[in-house]
């Protein structure tokens, strides 16, 4: 199973609104990604976690939250978000971070704020 | 200010004939280099990868060339075919680590 799963696969929410993007492997990876991709643009990495710890907020505004309960589950919390901050948001893992070139790529949630 | 450059946003290519995307970086420092594959709907998918020590990488039909001295790498893909057509990305890091995308180039193989 080489596969990163993303849900839900598309998102509307209001600005006042709270809600969360779930990313999930069972590939044993121990490393994972959250990435932001705009319109024609490249994917932003926003996040790293290795071994279920925090390693990398690359100045991410608070409204987003990111959480990796387990080695297999990533989720980012969303709240308060503004209009711009529509986009396709990427999950992806790797064997580990100084891995990270071997990353899988999840579809993505395509996220709209209203 | 883009560390990574892909100038062509796109390029269309006769099925069976090669296929020339370009990457420019301008941070020294990169030692590790990708290039992603993105179908839509899809995730990025890897394609091909090469470190600092080589100049050429080969996979099958697809190549990747560095050059160091002037900051720029391509991928060749030949013989090119319509399964080919997808945006690809080019991506760089030191030590392997915290990638940097470039803005993609979108590759049509025509039949």
């Amino acid at each position: 199973d080489t596969e990163v799963t993303q849900t839900p696969k598309h998102l509307v929410m209001g600005m006042t609104n709270k809600k969360s993007l779930k990313c999930e492997q069972h590939m044993g990876h121990r490393a994972m990604y959250w990435y932001k991709q705009k319109a024609k643009k490249p994917p932003e990495l926003m996040f790293v976690y290795s071994y279920e710890k925090l390693s990398i907020n690359e100045s991410v505004p608070s409204r987003f939250s990111p959480e990796c309960p387990n080695s297999s589950l990533l989720n980012l919390h969303l709240h308060a978000l503004q209009p711009e901050d529509s986009a396709l948001y990427l999950c992806a893992s790797s064997w580990a971070r100084e891995r990270s070139y071997e990353q899988y790529f999840g579809p993505g949630t395509r996220l709209t704020v209203t | 200010d883009q560390q990574v450059k892909q100038n062509s946003p796109s390029l269309s290519v006769q099925e069976g004939r090669i296929s020339i995307l370009n990457c420019d970086y301008t941070n020294s420092m990169f030692d590790y280099f990708l290039w992603y594959k993105k179908y839509p709907a899809e995730g990025p998918t890897f394609l091909i990868s090469i470190s600092s020590i080589k100049d050429k990488n080969e996979d099958g039909r697809f190549t990747v060339f560095l050059n160091k001295s002037a900051k720029h790498l391509s991928l060749h893909i030949v013989p090119s075919q319509p399964g080919d057509s997808a945006v690809y990305f080019c991506a760089a890091s030191r030590y392997g680590q915290n990638f940097v995308f470039g803005p993609g180039t979108r590759l049509s193989v025509l039949p």
